[in-house]
């Protein structure tokens, strides 16, 4: 049983740019959670989704940031015009009934 | 918001000792506390958890203690190995939530040979 995957690992953008994060959640579990990681710190919910919903999205800034998760392929973490402040893990969580989160390796992302 | 937090940022012990990572919390509604460890470039990794009808709870190697009247949780980890070398993280179900953790800053354990 794979366990939660994320790609790309590790993601370089310049400053301005579009990073495009994909999560692809345990087999059978329909409920996925993004989060935030600053070196050196916790990690800090973002935003939680069901099948074609977003459930919560307190944690996501109102600009720049999105998320989905469509009903058929990966969650997607949408940063548009990236700046240095994004620079971070992003780390990916399923679960299949909204509890007892599996998380995914992360993507490291780094903004010149 | 309410928030985690850890004594320690860094702990060294020597293998075959002990460990202790201490955390305080300061949400009284918390009900419901996971420990997770993180390794260098990886997701954090689910441990113990604990509810807060709870004291104690026991893994393989590991025990967490919870004491609610002064909002602490604290996690043991006996026989230290190198292989727990690695970050460890104390966090909280929100209590506006069911499903939103609140992760503490981190505790650093370094396993000496």
């Amino acid at each position: 049983n794979a366990g939660v995957m994320q790609n790309p690992r590790h993601l370089v953008r310049r400053r301005g740019q579009e990073a495009r994060l994909r999560c692809s959640p345990m087999k059978g579990h329909s409920h996925v959670y993004w989060y935030r990681q600053l070196p050196e710190e916790g990690l800090k919910f973002m935003v939680y989704l069901q099948k074609e919903n977003i459930i919560d999205e307190s944690g996501m800034p109102k600009e720049r940031f999105s998320a989905e998760f469509p009903k058929e392929g990966p969650s997607i973490l949408r940063i548009q015009q990236v700046v240095r402040g994004d620079s971070a893990a992003y780390f990916c969580a399923s679960s299949p009934d909204g509890a007892g989160l599996d998380f995914g390796p992360g993507t490291r992302l780094l903004v010149l | 918001g309410e928030s985690v937090g850890l004594h320690l940022p860094t702990l060294s012990v020597q293998e075959g000792d002990n460990s202790i990572i201490n955390c305080a919390y300061s949400n009284s509604a918390s009900d419901y506390f996971i420990w997770y460890k993180q390794e260098s470039g990886k997701g954090p990794q689910f441990i113990i958890d604990i509810r807060s009808n709870m004291d104690k709870r026991q893994g393989q190697r590991v025990t967490v203690l919870l004491n609610k009247t002064v909002k602490h949780l604290s996690l043991q980890i006996a026989a230290t190995q190198p292989g727990d070398s690695a970050v460890y993280f104390c966090a909280e179900i929100d209590g506006d939530s069911s499903y939103k953790l609140i992760f503490g800053s981190g505790t650093r354990l370094l396993v000496r040979p």
